[in-house]
């Protein structure tokens, strides 16, 4: 398998455009999280997915954010509109079961490094 | 609410030295703890994960302790080598919010 694939690796954008993350999970995982990586606030959960459901997004900063997952090989990340206290690391990452109730790991895609100017 | 603090920020050691690398958390509520690894500009890599019931997971030259009660853990790396240089990640899962919760990591330095 390509593990978890997440597209674009760079995206640079000016302040008040839309953004659009995405990500292919490792097939025949059935979880899904996206997470945000700062230097001052480290590793953030902002949402995941059980069977392309949406179970927890308390951890998306705001209503700009928005993520879906419209089947199981897909999902995307959206700010609209960006602005620059939103550039970060996103990542994304998928587990076979429940990483807290299976002990299993979760599997991290490269992420995708936003710039917002 | 869950907080998980890894101390130092930052480490540089000599090769061939053993090390460790520490980890606490707030709530000893936890279903596991897991170490991770990240190069620069990569994705997370798990290393080892040690669930509630258990004390101690080793893989290689990487040993890591769970002392839950006291909220710590250690990652004991082995005679370590350049290739060891990266960010090392703790991270609990939370029983009290079911996340996964990430401390802000180590980022060790091997002197060649």
């Amino acid at each position: 398998d390509a593990g978890v694939i997440q597209s674009p690796r760079h995206e640079v954008t000016e302040m008040g455009q839309e953004v659009t993350l995405r990500c292919k999970p490792i097939s025949g995982h059935d979880y899904l999280f996206w997470y945000r990586q700062t230097m001052m606030r480290g590793l953030e959960l902002l949402i995941y997915f059980n069977n392309n459901v949406p179970i927890d997004d308390s951890g998306m900063p705001e209503d700009r954010f928005s993520a879906k997952m419209p089947n199981a090989s897909f999902s995307t990340l959206k700010i609209q509109p960006s602005e620059p206290r939103d550039s970060a690391v996103y990542f994304c990452a998928s587990s076979p079961t429940n990483p807290g109730l299976e002990a299993v790991t979760q599997y991290f895609g490269p992420g995708t490094r936003l710039t917002v100017l | 609410k869950q907080e998980v603090t890894q101390i130092p920020a930052a480490l540089s050691v000599p090769e061939g030295e053993n090390l460790v690398l520490n980890c606490s958390f707030t709530d000893s509520a936890i279903y596991n703890l897991q170490w991770f690894r990240q190069d620069p500009g990569k994705g997370l890599t798990s290393l080892l994960l040690i669930q509630s019931s258990q004390r101690e997971q080793t893989s290689g030259r990487l040993n890591a302790s769970l002392d839950k009660s006291s909220g710590r853990s250690t990652l004991y790396i082995a005679a370590s080598q350049p290739g060891d240089s990266a960010t090392y990640l703790c991270a609990v899962t939370s029983k009290r919010d079911d996340k996964i919760i990430f401390g802000k990591g180590t980022r060790l330095h091997i002197l060649p």
